[in-house]
């Protein structure tokens, strides 16, 4: 169990710029999620896969935001034209997901996105 | 409505002294709980969890946590605090619907 995995740690860019974040969950893990917490806030759901099939996605996923899970596997999100209003830390989990229940989602370190 | 209050943003306590985090939860059914703790920059490291088990249920890190369905509550203790444990902790509730929803954190801060 090498944990769930996330690149890059930190991503500085300008404002207007797109940027991808990639997650790797932990192996045979059949559920991955996305969050996001800005500073001093706890983290909040942006979507969710089952497998590759994306099944919720949070109001707070304007247009700008494109998430991906095209084998099952690692799972990536796009953010174009970013805004100031993007910069926070967005963190990946995933837990085994069907015919588990109640397991716990298991967190990544986090990309913490920074808008100049 | 389904909601998750951490009725303290920060607590601060002696080193060796006890620690208690309050959390309170809104739901028509027993949902599941968690507590998760985040060190700075760094992602959420789980503490403990409640399944409708045990209502005391045992962490890491010699952290509890009792379930008590008739006040809703879902409060963290530790006997002795100790300097490692400063960090943000976060309650948090599966509400059934593949989403966790987070307090919004206790800054604990332990006082040499």
């Amino acid at each position: 169990d090498t944990g769930v995995s996330q690149n890059p740690r930190h991503k500085i860019t300008k404002r207007g710029q797109n940027v991808t974040f990639r997650c790797d969950p932990i192996s045979e893990h059949n559920r991955l999620y996305w969050y996001r917490q800005t500073l001093g806030q706890g983290p909040e759901f942006l979507t969710y896969f089952q497998n590759e099939a994306q099944l919720e996605k949070s109001r707070l996923l304007s247009d700008r935001f494109s998430a991906e899970r095209p084998k099952g596997s690692f799972s990536t999100l796009e953010i174009q034209r970013t805004e100031q209003g993007d910069s926070a830390m967005y963190l990946c989990a995933s837990s085994p997901g069907v015919g588990v229940s109640n397991q716990p989602q298991h967190f990544g370190d986090g990309t913490r996105l920074s808008i100049l | 409505a389904q909601s998750v209050t951490q009725l303290d943003s920060h607590v601060s306590v002696s080193e060796g002294t006890p620690v208690l985090l309050r959390c309170n939860y809104s739901s028509s059914y027993s949902p599941s709980l968690f507590w998760y703790v985040q060190h700075p920059n760094k992602g959420l490291q789980l503490l403990l969890k409640y399944t409708s088990a045990a209502t005391l249920v045992k962490g890491i890190n010699g952290f509890e946590a009792e379930f008590k369905k008739s006040e809703t509550s879902f409060h963290l203790t530790k006997p002795s605090a100790h300097m490692s444990d400063a960090a943000e902790y976060f309650c948090v509730v599966d509400f059934g619907n593949e989403k966790l929803t987070f307090g919004t954190g206790t800054r604990l801060t332990i006082i040499p």
